[in-house]
């Protein structure tokens, strides 16, 4: 079965750092770009991060830069997001979404995990 | 950031077709694929409609989409009551260099 798992959320004051993980299975990971989605408590979905299948292309939601860090260890079948610096407005469900295809541009979410909960509070 | 428009809820009766509009820009729609995605209640989204008008498999072929200039559409006809569902568009954003994701759209089976 395809599938991918987040872990890693808690809650977390702000200004404190978190690192999110997601473990894929049943597919060949590294033919895949890889992303991150959150999605705010009542809210639209906005994606955060992705990287591609070979880690040569990453970028990120604006709101984001400077702060997050998406990374992946093919070896592990593992894909990484390190948010240091977080804020109360980086409060959300965060998903890890497989891609369709192995580059960023015009790729397709076609697996999705059940989400990590990140709570930014004091 | 939001930088696709969808009307906030659409509704309609058991067997007649809704239409989804997702109205963006020539950074992102008007030179992008377009995908759509379902999310039921409660739990997370699921791929509907890639490439503006491919269907994953297993996507029963009541779901439609399509696109013109900086517009895109979703179609679901023959509407069911598992069709209950938030629905948003999405598509790359050459500008932002990144993704951008429709406001979502609740469609509600009267």
């Amino acid at each position: 079965e395809v599938q991918v798992v987040e872990s890693g959320g808690g809650l977390v004051q702000p200004g404190r750092s978190l690192r999110l993980s997601c473990a894929a299975s049943g597919f060949t990971f590294d033919d895949s770009a890889m992303h991150w989605v959150r999605q705010a408590p009542g809210k639209g979905l906005e994606w955060v991060s992705g990287i591609s299948w070979n880690s040569g292309h990453i970028d990120y939601v604006d709101s984001v830069k400077g702060r997050f860090t998406i990374s992946r260890d093919n070896a592990r079948n593992s894909l990484y997001l390190q948010m240091n610096s977080l804020r109360p407005e980086d409060t959300a469900l965060y998903y890890c979404a497989k891609g369709a295809w192995q580059y960023l541009a015009n790729d397709a979410f076609d697996v999705w995990g059940q989400g990590t909960m990140v709570t930014v509070s004091s | 950031q939001s930088v696709l428009t969808q009307p906030p809820s659409v509704s309609g009766t058991p067997g007649q077709t809704v239409t989804i509009s997702c109205s963006g820009s020539s950074s992102n729609i008007g030179s992008n694929n377009v995908n759509w995605y379902q999310q039921l209640p409660g739990t997370a989204p699921k791929l509907l409609i890639y490439g503006n008008s491919q269907r994953p498999s297993g996507v029963p072929d009541r779901f439609s989409g399509s696109n013109s200039g900086t517009s895109a559409s979703l179609a679901i006809s023959g509407l069911q009551s598992e069709d209950e569902a938030d629905y948003s568009c999405a598509a790359w954003d050459d500008s932002l260099n990144g993704y951008v994701f429709g406001t979502g759209t609740k469609v509600t089976v009267l």
